[in-house]
């Protein structure tokens, strides 16, 4: 049984650049969030997904968007990178559109470096 | 302005001793409070769930508490071993919001975690 499964794992890219993000739910799961983690800090929830539709969003920019696909895997996409979008991004599963009682499933990330 | 903070922000221990975390956190309404370990360069990782009716779990070596009346938790690490060194992350689920869509209404809110090293 697979867990949540993250690609890449590591990738480098320049300001201005855009980046795709790849996530795969553990298997049952139906509900993608997604998280911002700065070096030495806890996650930034960014936003999450449940029937294909954005249902929540933390506080960032429009540069941050996503999408959800009929196999529950999802997509973060980020444009025009700036310096502080470095950082690793984590993907999380769940079951029931976020419901309080559901234990979030992490990834292990995908570490985006701009240079 | 719901907000989870933790205490120490990070701290050395040898190996073998006991330590306990910290976490003061103000949200309205309460739902669930979870402590993860995360490793270096990977994604957290469950200990425990506890709901607003429990005040204490435990997982192995791992204990949390919680005093619903001072928002309040700790996670006592027993026997510490290497394996230990990693960061801990509290993590409280607020909600649901009346009105909220269906599946919805429920925020996330990390602590910035407290980073544990583990020496010989």
């Amino acid at each position: 049984d697979a867990g949540v499964t993250q690609s890449p794992t590591h990738l480098i890219k320049t300001r201005g650049q855009q980046v795709t993000l790849r996530c795969s739910p553990k298997s049952g799961h139906d509900t993608v969030s997604w998280y911002q983690q700065a070096l030495g800090q806890g996650p930034q929830f960014i936003f999450q997904y449940y029937e294909e539709e954005e249902r929540q969003r933390g506080n960032f920019p429009d540069r941050f968007s996503g999408h959800q696909f009929p196999n529950y895997s999802s997509e973060l996409n980020v444009n025009a990178l700036l310096l502080g979008d470095s950082a690793l991004y984590l993907c999380a599963s769940s079951l029931g559109g976020g419901s309080g009682a559901n234990v979030l499933t992490f990834g292990a990330g995908s570490r985006l470096t701009v240079l | 302005k719901n907000q989870v903070e933790q205490s120490p922000q990070s701290l050395i221990i040898l190996e073998g001793k006991n330590c306990t975390l910290q976490c003061n956190y103000t949200v309205s309404p309460f739902s669930n409070l979870r402590w993860y370990k995360q490793d270096t360069g990977r994604g957290p990782v469950s200990l425990t769930i506890m709901t607003f009716s429990e005040n204490t779990k435990s997982n192995g070596r791992y204990t949390a508490t919680l005093d619903a009346d001072t928002k309040q938790s700790s996670l006592h690490i027993t026997a510490s071993q290497l394996s230990d060194s990693a960061s801990y992350i509290c993590v409280v689920m607020v909600g649901p919001n009346n009105g909220a869509k269906e599946g919805g209404g429920f925020k996330t809110i990390f602590g910035a975690g407290t980073r544990l090293f583990v020496k010989a």
